[in-house]
């Protein structure tokens, strides 16, 4: 089974400034895949980013980056120049090839001051 | 174009009655997915659809949730005898397998009085 754990349930900093949120995640898989998803206060889920676990290469799209280390299991997300839209729950979650469901972490709420 | 539908947004409903919770995935989708997200228990998954067939009912809570697809597009989820546990926001979301990217719906509030 699957397991993610998001060990900061909030974190708050600076509009401007960058924050790293924490993800570690367990699977006896080797093939998998991980994601970060944010939820405004809409509810609706929006993936920020997606890792496949066979690329080494780090993803990264626009202001958002990941820190992949497959060995300690560990999936952090990086947001630069953080606007106030970022202001959002954000879920670490993860899926194994071929079965395609998702396992996400408890969340954090970060909230971006003006 | 069009993303994830779901219908009511908000259910309010009184205990032990039956409610039906729609989805409507993007066209094209083959798969869908239902999810929970409560305040004890976070975002849970409920059950997985390819087609109209459901491989994966794993995450179903009791035998008083059920879901069917019909048609490879809308799913319904059924919950009978409603009990106040199950107060929570249901989403839905569908994939169509590239990259195992889910699109998510803006989910369905159920509020069991």
């Amino acid at each position: 089974a699957q397991t993610v754990t998001q060990s900061q349930p909030e974190m708050s900093v600076q509009e401007a400034e960058t924050v790293t949120l924490s993800c570690t995640y367990d699977t006896s898989e080797n093939n998998y895949y991980l994601f970060w998803y944010k939820q405004p206060p809409s509810r609706q889920m929006i993936l920020v980013i997606r890792q496949e676990a066979y690329k080494q290469q780090n993803a990264t799209e626009n202001r958002f980056s990941v820190n992949f280390q497959k060995a300690a299991k560990s999936f952090s997300l990086k947001i630069s120049d953080s606007q106030l839209g970022d202001t959002a729950m954000y879920f670490c979650a993860s899926s194994n090839f071929g079965n395609e469901k998702l396992t996400f972490g408890t969340g954090t709420r970060l909230t971006i001051i003006p | 174009g069009a993303g994830v539908s779901q219908s009511p947004s908000n259910k309010v409903t009184e205990k032990g009655k039956d409610v039906e919770l729609r989805c409507d995935p993007i066209s094209g989708h083959t798969a869908l997915y239902w999810y929970r997200q409560s305040l004890g228990q976070g975002l849970e998954f409920l059950i997985y659809f390819q087609g109209n067939s459901a491989p994966d009912k794993s995450g179903l809570p009791s035998d008083r949730f059920s879901a069917e697809r019909t048609g490879g597009s809308v799913s319904t989820l059924t919950i009978q005898r409603t009990q106040q546990e199950d107060s929570a926001v249901y989403l839905c979301a569908s994939t169509n397998g590239q990259f195992y990217e889910q699109y998510f719906g803006p989910g369905t509030r159920l509020t069991v009085t």
